[in-house]
């Protein structure tokens, strides 16, 4: 079973719907939680970063990390063709020893339909 | 304020050749963390480094080397190089040992033929 489990889609919304990715996970140590989002032949662009559970909102963007039931949740408002890319998640925890590395999903591939 | 360079930004290499990418992070950012990205695999972390030390190593095999210089810039090497190390190999640089908000490089895009 691997650490981070995502749904690879391929997920496709019509524009102005309210999207909603999610990861679980099976590590309980994971403090820090990330979307990523990557358009084709680019590096991944961090979105939204949390630490620990709850809700934190940037824009169109709203992250949500609910640890007891080792689930995160990204949601896209007024979604714009724009917003087509693959959306990744990662985590991460952290020691006395130094940071743990990033741990990835697989990527939800988003389109946008005008 | 300048984000992650990786160059080349494409390479093109034979079986059995070695090859050297480099990564510089943002400015004042001092880890740095390479990955390596396939359609198969997703994206896969293979190691970290911190104040020029290494802190973290993923599941690759020695083949698979990298170093950090007293300016944070990085460089990662691949010896012996096999077709399966055809990938998209992304560096990503953070501010501080906690290594979160990681910025990632448009990466290097690796064809071994």
């Amino acid at each position: 079973q691997k650490e981070v489990e995502q749904d690879p889609g391929p997920l496709s919304v019509p524009e102005g719907a309210i999207v909603s990715l999610n990861c679980t996970y099976s590590n309980s140590a994971f403090q820090y939680f990330m979307w990523y989002r990557q358009y084709s032949r680019k590096g991944p662009e961090l979105l939204m970063y949390t630490y620990s559970s709850g809700n934190k909102e940037d824009g169109r963007f709203t992250a949500q990390v609910d640890k007891s039931s080792k689930y995160i949740s990204l949601f896209i408002r007024d979604s714009q063709p724009s917003d087509s890319a693959t959306y990744l998640c990662a985590m991460s925890s952290y020691s006395i020893q130094g940071a743990q590395k990033l741990v990835f999903g697989q990527g939800t591939r988003l389109t946008i339909n005008p | 304020k300048a984000g992650v360079t990786q160059t080349p930004r494409y390479l093109i290499k034979t079986r059995g050749q070695q090859v050297t990418l480099s990564c510089s992070p943002i400015s004042g950012h001092r880890s740095v963390s390479w990955y390596q990205q396939t359609p198969g695999q997703g994206l896969q972390f293979l190691f970290e480094y911190f104040s020029e030390t290494q802190r973290n190593k993923g599941n690759f095999p020695g083949r698979f080397s990298g170093r950090q210089f007293s300016n944070s810039r990085s460089e990662m090497n691949v010896s012996t190089l096999e077709l399966g190390d055809s990938a998209l190999y992304l560096c990503a640089s953070s501010r501080d040992s906690r290594n979160t908000e990681a910025f990632f490089g448009q990466g290097t895009r690796l064809t071994v033929v």
